[in-house]
């Protein structure tokens, strides 16, 4: 079992949607949890970190769920420029990050 | 101008080369990390330096070395390269703090191995 999971997508949604992504876990003992975004053969940037009690920025929503051990992603009011590969990132320890591998969105006219 | 870059941004080469990717940046962050990034499986860890005395093996490691020149500079070496290695490389770095690790990546190294 990968200690970091997603469902590779992709996704197709028209713009204006709602599109929900979930990321699990295997490592109970994870502290620290993250969404970033790569466009095609970009680097990864950071989209925002995820917050036990949940956080808002925008459009985008995280949530975490500790006693599942999962967090999601909520995109309201789809855009073009959403399209993107979306990775769940979850640190351990300090220091050991696992990435996921990540789910694709494409947003379409 | 970028605060991580890294060189060459891409490069060919034959198995059994010798090759060496660069990464600097300006962030005046301590904490360093090489990754590959393969087709569906995501970013994996190489290696990775909390600072210039530090330096750790991260969980594919086989086949690469590092060197930490300065708080600013970590290169990744292949010293024997074989096509396997053939794969999107990314230098980030982190600023140690308390409690979050956000890293900040280049813009990758693509490297094909013939």
């Amino acid at each position: 079992r990968k200690e970091v999971e997603q469902d590779p997508g992709p996704f197709n949604v028209p713009e204006g949607a709602t599109v929900a992504f979930n990321c699990t876990y295997s490592n109970s003992a994870s502290q620290s949890f993250f969404w970033y975004r790569q466009d095609c053969r970009k680097e990864p940037k950071l989209l925002m970190s995820v917050y036990s009690s949940g956080n808002e920025d925008g459009r985008f929503t995280a949530q975490l769920n500790r006693a599942s051990q999962y967090i999601s992603l909520l995109i309201r009011d789809s855009k073009l420029s959403d399209s993107a590969t979306y990775l769940c990132v979850v640190m351990t320890g300090g220091f050991k990050t696992i990435f996921g591998a990540g789910t694709r969105l494409f947003v379409k006219a | 101008d970028a605060d991580v870059t890294q060189t060459p941004r891409n490069r060919i080469t034959k198995t059994g080369k010798r090759i060496m990717l660069e990464c600097s940046q300006t962030k005046g962050h301590d904490r360093m990390y090489w990754y590959r990034q393969d087709p569906g499986l995501g970013l994996r860890l190489i290696y990775y330096s909390f600072d210039v005395k530090d330096i750790n093996k991260g969980e594919i490691s086989d086949g690469y070395s590092v060197s930490r020149q300065a708080q600013a500079k970590f290169s990744l070496s292949l010293e024997s390269a074989i096509p396997n290695q053939t794969a999107l490389y990314f230098c980030a770095t982190s600023l140690t703090s308390g409690g979050t690790d956000t890293q900040y990546f280049g813009p990758g190294t693509r490297l094909t191995v013939l």
